[in-house]
């Protein structure tokens, strides 16, 4: 049972523009989410997170939205740059579950073109 | 560089042998957890170690186990090793708080032949 899913495996963006990655979860106990950005031969980066009381967070030029009521999270990169180009990975965990085990999405692959 | 080292970075081994894949923390975090990546899979959440003590576990083998030391370093043992444990382990460790992130290794990449 995937808990959290990346439904696009990969998308693709001019260099400059707006890319934006989703991420549904069907868990209600999840009240904490994260963005992972990872590259090849290395292990994931933590990027940003935002918290179930929040509906926006923003770092830079990445921004994570939240909508709870959808169950669903997108993180927006603003402007892209060819250095994105790397596996996303959205995650979750729950205050009240033991531990803080992060689920994680099965990643897209972004590829920003020059 | 996010302060988590894992030892070896690739490991190759034949079927029915065990290994031992080694983590150290960032410096100041007291949990560790270990991840596996199988081909084309997203990461799955194995074990999680709070000093010393396990906290979590998830979907790990009972042919796998782990432990974490006095000095916080972590060690997965995997044995009767089987093609289908070739895989992407990762350590990652963090703030003993909930709602923190977690800060991950380079992983030690498994082949098993």
């Amino acid at each position: 049972d995937q808990q959290v899913k990346q439904n696009s495996p990969s998308l693709s963006v001019q260099e400059g523009r707006i890319s934006i990655l989703n991420c549904d979860y069907t868990n209600s106990m999840f009240d904490y989410f994260l963005w992972y950005k990872k590259y090849p031969a290395e292990g994931p980066t933590f990027l940003i997170s935002i918290s179930s009381i929040k509906d926006k967070n923003e770092d830079g030029r990445f921004t994570v939205f939240l909508n709870k009521s959808a169950k669903h999270l997108s993180l927006h990169i603003v402007p892209s740059q060819p250095g994105d180009s790397a596996v996303y990975f959205c995650a979750a965990s729950s205050i009240k579950a033991a531990g803080n085990k992060l689920t994680f999405g099965g990643g897209t692959r972004v590829l920003v073109k020059p | 560089d996010s302060g988590v080292t894992q030892t070896p970075k690739h490991l190759i081994t034949a079927t029915g042998q065990r290994v031992t894949l080694r983590c150290s923390p960032r410096s100041g975090d007291l949990s560790v957890y270990w991840y596996q990546q199988s081909l084309d899979q997203g990461l799955q959440f194995l074990i999680q170690y709070y000093n010393g003590e396990e906290r979590a576990k998830g979907n790990i083998l009972e042919r796998f186990s782990a432990q974490q030391f006095p000095d916080l370093h972590s060690e997965l043992n995997l044995s009767s090793l089987e093609l289908g444990d070739s895989a992407l382990y990762f350590c990652a460790s963090s703030l003993d708080r909930n709602n923190s992130p977690l800060h991950f290794g380079n992983g030690t990449r498994l082949t098993v032949t």
